[in-house]
């Protein structure tokens, strides 16, 4: 079954300590982004990847970080967690950003609280 | 720059009801268009998408969306509403550009009376 999977999906945690979301697509596509949704804001970007090894920066991108080492994996960083990361973060993927008709796919979400 | 306007964050009508859930959006380049629904706990599914081929555009679980260039909207109906309709629905438009983002309106909650 084409997925994305991520990992935890209810995570509470205190301010500093680091951890990772981790993000798996088994539909070989090159383009993987994450979202966070907060209310009454709909889903903003944080980080994007093109293709392996290429990242590039959303719309809210403070305190997060990425890495893309393989293609299936995209995995989400949160070095020192901050209250105001509280939130319910997505990742999608799709084909190819470059044809922008494409649907993305995404995850079940994944709700982090930061105490 | 491009943004979605969704009208209406709470949407309530009865079961058997026609549901109509507004989206305009704004956009300097042909615009393609996306209305995804998220029930409970559960990530976004993509209900149907205008890529510029037919204005109407038919999805599923009987939902359907008119693409009006003049109105800049991209409204999504459906004839009849089911208990099973209720959930959150976002309408979301792609960015200009090889970025790959889809740029989201705030969400609007559908809820079904019995």
């Amino acid at each position: 079954e084409a997925q994305v999977t991520q990992n935890p999906r209810y995570l509470i945690t205190v301010t500093g300590k680091k951890l990772t979301v981790t993000c798996s697509q088994n539909m070989n596509h090159e383009y993987m982004s994450w979202y966070r949704q907060d209310p009454g804001l709909g889903l903003r970007q944080i980080y994007y990847s093109m293709n392996v090894e290429v990242t590039d920066k959303g719309d809210v991108p403070e305190g997060y970080k990425v890495s893309r080492k393989e293609k299936r994996n995209f995995p989400l960083i949160l070095e020192s967690p901050s209250p105001n990361q509280t939130s319910l973060y997505f990742c999608a993927s799709s084909l190819s950003a470059t044809t922008r008709r494409q649907p993305q796919h995404f995850g079940d979400g994944t709700r982090l609280s930061i105490l | 720059a491009q943004s979605v306007t969704q009208l209406g964050s709470h949407v309530s009508v009865s079961e058997g009801a026609l549901v109509l859930l507004r989206c305009n959006y704004s956009s300097s380049v042909p615009p393609y268009l996306f209305w995804y629904v998220q029930y409970p706990n559960q990530g976004l599914q993509l209900l149907l998408k205008y890529t510029s081929a037919a204005t109407l555009v038919k999805g599923i679980n009987g939902f359907e969306a008119e693409f009006k260039k003049s109105e800049t909207s991209f409204h999504l109906t459906k004839p009849s509403a089911h208990m099973s309709d209720a959930a959150e629905y976002f309408c979301a438009v792609s960015e200009a550009g090889n970025t790959g983002k889809l740029i989201f309106g705030q969400g609007t909650t559908l809820q079904v009376k019995p």
